[in-house]
């Protein structure tokens, strides 16, 4: 089965660029989430989406930050402008719930370097 | 507030040697509990998860965890290392009507 996919896998950018970050979640998953990891604050959830819908944008740091969810098979976090703070690695996850027992499946992530 | 605390963040250790890494949660976090796995360059793994029943559970790679709820915690274990356990790991808790929540994570370097 293919787990949640994630691209580009690398980006490396100027800053005050336009970056978009894509996901595809597992299919038949009706929850999404967009995870960002630093060595600073560790792994922190930025957005979660349930049918396509986002439920809670509170981890998202800025205003420069946006997420969709356009379809259930794939969704899109967009930094405009990027800053070089924001380089960092972006996860997605999936799972069949957004609380309880059931486990997040993660993409690879992306790994964004903003120069 | 939801927490779960792992207490080591760095553990070394030679190779075929036994591990344990800590993992606290607050009563808050209740009864879902999990261990992910992180390679280099690579996502979260699921390890094992504690739903409910046998507080000792068995997960991939040889590894087992505890859940004892008297002390809140929920330690990961395995009788002996390899090079290729060298990862960094994460708990993690959910309640049952919360969001999960992640440890600050521990680096498990195994040394030949």
């Amino acid at each position: 089965d293919a787990g949640v996919i994630q691209s580009p896998r690398h980006e490396v950018t100027e800053m005050g660029q336009e970056v978009t970050l894509r996901c595809k979640p597992i299919s038949g998953h009706d929850y999404l989430f967009w995870y960002r990891q630093t060595m600073m604050r560790g792994l922190e959830l930025l957005i979660y989406f349930n049918n396509n819908v986002p439920i809670d944008d509170s981890g998202m740091p800025e205003d420069r930050f946006s997420a969709k969810m356009p379809n259930a098979s794939f969704s899109t976090l967009k930094i405009q402008p990027s800053e070089p703070r924001d380089s960092a690695v972006y996860f997605c996850a999936s799972s069949t719930a957004g609380t309880g027992g059931q486990p997040q499946h993660f993409g690879d992530g992306t790994r964004l370097s903003i120069l | 507030a939801q927490s779960v605390t792992q207490l080591d963040s760095q553990v070394p250790v030679f190779e075929e040697a036994p591990v344990e890494l800590r993992c606290n949660y607050s009563s808050s976090v209740s009864v879902y509990l999990f261990w992910y796995v992180q390679y280099p360059n690579q996502g979260l793994q699921l390890l094992l998860k504690y739903l409910s029943g046998s507080t000792l559970v068995k997960g991939i790679n040889g590894f087992e965890a505890e859940f004892n709820k008297s002390q809140t915690s929920f330690h990961l274990r395995k009788p002996s290392v390899h090079i290729s356990d060298t990862a960094e790991y994460f708990c993690a808790g959910a309640g049952a009507g919360n969001m999960l929540t992640f440890g600050g994570g521990t680096r498990l370097m195994v040394k030949p």
